[in-house]
């Protein structure tokens, strides 16, 4: 079955810090990842996309995102974090092999310190 | 560019009564998603709808139904609510048709409170 695992229930980094947040797939074939982030009480903001080509994409906000099909992961990296972006961050992975279903992990809650 | 809206924003409802959700895709898009977020879980995906029919669903009982109109406007019916029903529903829209049907743009949600 598929699944979307993020080991990291929640990261407190400083501000001006590197990020990494992890992500781990389950899934038969190449799947469609993303990474999406929520702010308190809003919907979700589409920060990056991998459908096939470059593992390495770029987002908005100055993320990017590194797929690793041995490792079966999909870690979302920002070099200097901004208390802006202190939200919740949830990797999702698209199946195109049951009928059009998607699937988020439970999410990684981000504390930015001063 | 008009975005995701849904509404209303909040909703209270009784146990056992009836709730329709309702979305607006944006502009361009013929496919909309819906998902149900409880407190503290990530989303989970309830049906996708394409050009009015359903295109996929995920792991929730027949007393979730929907419906999508001819201007991909969309409708999410919950019927004999439970207490666990009681979370934030989230609709989505996407261009259908390959990998575009995955690029999805969120909307607000709905704040469904059942008591």
């Amino acid at each position: 079955a598929q699944s979307v695992t993020q080991p990291d229930i929640h990261i407190t980094v400083s501000e001006g810090a590197s990020l990494e947040l992890r992500c781990n797939y389950s899934y038969g074939a190449t799947p469609y990842l993303f990474w999406y982030v929520q702010s308190p009480g809003q919907g979700l903001q589409l920060l990056l996309k991998y459908f096939s080509g470059d593992t390495l994409v770029q987002g908005i906000k100055g993320f990017e995102a590194e797929f690793k099909r041995s490792q079966s992961s999909f870690n979302l990296r920002k070099p200097s974090v901004h208390w802006s972006d202190a939200a919740e961050y949830f990797c999702a992975v698209g199946a195109t092999n049951t009928g059009n279903q998607f699937y988020f992990g439970t999410g990684t809650s981000l504390t930015v310190i001063p | 560019e008009t975005g995701v809206t849904q509404s209303p924003t909040h909703l209270i409802k009784t146990r056992g009564q009836q709730v329709t959700l309702r979305c607006s895709s944006q502009s361009g898009h013929n496919t909309v998603s819906w998902y149900q977020q409880a407190l503290g879980q990530g989303p989970q995906f309830i049906f996708q709808y394409y050009r009015e029919e359903e295109n996929g669903r995920g792991n929730f009982p027949p007393r979730f139904s929907g419906l999508q109109f001819p201007n991909y406007s969309s409708e999410l019916n919950v019927n004999a609510l439970e207490l666990d029903d009681s979370a934030l529903y989230l609709c989505a829209s996407s261009k259908g048709g390959g990998s575009g049907a995955y690029e999805q743009y969120f909307g607000p949600g709905t704040r469904l409170t059942v008591t």
